[in-house]
């Protein structure tokens, strides 16, 4: 079956340390997503991809980062920059199938700073 | 992207329908109205979405005014498992945005009471 493959499912940080998510994709979709949640929060965007090669800053990209180098993956970095990382990460891809315009997200990953 | 307006939380019995009311006086012609639910520690999964006319799939039905300024989730028969998280999003079809990303709030809270 097709979908969204991220992975830690959990993840512990050390002050100081830089991260990478994982997020892959088998539904030949375009258009990749970073979101971040906190505990009772909505989902607030990180970054996202419209293609390969090509990203773009959400509204909270500050200390993260991203790379498209392939149409299927599309890894985010946690950097010692970001000051308050634990959260939860989700990926998201989305493409224009028959008549479903909506996301496919991950099932996310837990960052936790230890 | 127009914004929406969801009642936090709401409580609905086993087996009856769940009725989940959306605000979105803003909307504008050419945009979406989209319903995720999330269920804890997982990602949004999506449900359905709508333009002007009522809407059903094998998971609920959408129903939206005739203004478009609401619109309404329908779980027909709530099962424990619909415990969740709905988010209602609003936004333009796909291609038509410069981000084509979707702003969730925080969403109403629905619990299935035994």
């Amino acid at each position: 079956d097709g979908g969204i493959t991220q992975s830690p499912k959990y993840l512990f940080r050390k002050e100081g340390q830089n991260v990478t998510l994982s997020c892959e994709q088998n539904l030949n979709h375009d258009a990749m997503y970073w979101y971040r949640q906190d505990p009772g929060q909505g989902l607030r965007l990180i970054y996202y991809s419209q293609i390969v090669n090509d990203f773009q800053k959400g509204d909270i990209a500050e200390g993260y980062s991203v790379s498209r180098e392939k149409k299927e993956s599309f890894p985010l970095t946690v950097t010692s920059a970001q000051k308050n990382p634990t959260a939860f990460y989700l990926c998201a891809s989305i493409g224009e199938g028959q008549g479903n315009y909506g996301y496919t997200f991950g099932s996310g990953t837990r960052l936790t700073v230890v | 992207d127009a914004k929406t307006t969801q009642p936090p939380s709401m409580d609905c019995a086993e087996g009856r329908a769940a009725n989940l009311p959306c605000n979105h006086s803003t909307i504008s012609g050419n945009e979406y109205v989209y319903w995720y639910r999330q269920i804890h520690s997982q990602g949004p999964q999506y449900i359905i979405h709508g333009l002007k006319n009522n809407e059903t799939n094998e998971m609920a039905s959408l129903i939206i005014t005739e203004d478009r300024k609401s619109s309404t989730l329908i779980l027909p028969h709530a099962t424990l498992r619909d415990t969740a998280v709905y988010y209602c999003i609003v936004r333009g079809r796909l291609g038509q945005t410069g981000a084509n990303n979707l702003f969730f709030g925080t969403g109403t809270r629905l619990t299935v009471i035994p």
